[in-house]
C-alpha cells in the first residue's frame, strides 16, 4: 500500500511562512489534497489537486507537488492557522480491486 | 449548505456490535461517492470504507475487512457502516466524508465510538 510520510510537527513565528512536506514515492504523479484539523473539529480541505484552494479558504494557504514531495506552503502564518494538517492521495490497484484514499500521518503546526 | 450529520456511535464492549448513520442533506445524495473515516485518540486519519453512488462499489482497509459492512439508502440520504467483532482498536471519531474526484470536500462532524469493558 502507498505511504505518505509528514513531519510530525512545524513550528513558525507569525507572519512568515510555514512550508508542509508530504513524502511519497513518485507523489509527483498522483494528485495530492491537503486538510486542515483543529482541537476538537472535522477535517476541511485547504488545498485539492495539488495546488487547487476550495472557496472560501485563504489565498495564503498554497500546494505544490513534484518528483517525490509535496508541500503545503502556508504564508503570513496567523495564530489562528495552528493545527494539524494531513496530505492524501488516492491509491489504485493494478486491477481496480481496492481504489482507497491514503493519508499521511499528520503535521502540527505551532505558531510560535 | 451541505451538512453530514453522524450519528449511533456510544459505549460497546469487545466482541459487541455497533451500526453507525450520516444522513445528508444540501446536495444530490445519490450522485456522490462516500467515504467512513476514523480517528483514534490522539492519533491522525485513518480511511475505513468507501461506497460509490449506486453501491455498486464497495472498499474497506484491512484492518475492518471482514467486519465492517458499508452501505447506503439513496432514498433517506443516509449511509451507514454496521461494524461487529469490535475490538479496542476500533476506538476512534468515525467521519463521514463526501468524495469529490478522488478527494474529500465535505465532512461530518463525527461520532465517537468506544470499544471497553
Amino acid at each position: 500500500s502507498y505511504v505518505l510520510t509528514q513531519p510530525p510537527s512545524v513550528s513558525v513565528a507569525p507572519g512568515q511562512a510555514a512550508r508542509i512536506t508530504c513524502g511519497g514515492n513518485d507523489i509527483g504523479s498522483k494528485s495530492v489534497h491537503w486538510y486542515q484539523q483543529k482541537p476538537g473539529q472535522a477535517p476541511v480541505l485547504v488545498v485539492y489537486d495539488d495546488s487547487d484552494r476550495p472557496s472560501g479558504i485563504p489565498e495564503r494557504f498554497s500546494g505544490s507537488n513534484s518528483g517525490n514531495t509535496a508541500t503545503l506552503t502556508i504564508s503570513r502564518v496567523e495564530a489562528g492557522d495552528e493545527a494539524d494538517y494531513y496530505c492524501q492521495v488516492w491509491d489504485s490497484s493494478w486491477d481496480g480491486s481496492s481504489d482507497h484514499p491514503v493519508f499521511g500521518g499528520g503535521t502540527s503546526l505551532t505558531v510560535l | 449548505e451541505v451538512q453530514l450529520v453522524e450519528s449511533g456511535g456510544g459505549l460497546v464492549k469487545p466482541g459487541g456490535s455497533l451500526r453507525l448513520s450520516c444522513v445528508a442533506s444540501g446536495f444530490t445524495f445519490s450522485t456522490y461517492n462516500l467515504n467512513w473515516v476514523r480517528q483514534a485518540p490522539g492519533k491522525g486519519l485513518e480511511w475505513v470504507s468507501s461506497i460509490s453512488s449506486s453501491s455498486t462499489y464497495m472498499y474497506y482497509a484491512d484492518s475492518v475487512k471482514g467486519r465492517f459492512t458499508i452501505s447506503r439508502d439513496n432514498a433517506k440520504n443516509s449511509l451507514y457502516l454496521q461494524m461487529n467483532s469490535l475490538g479496542a482498536e476500533d476506538t476512534a471519531v468515525y467521519y463521514c466524508a463526501r468524495d469529490w474526484t478522488h478527494y474529500m470536500d465535505a465532512w461530518g462532524k463525527g461520532t465517537t465510538v468506544t470499544v471497553a469493558s
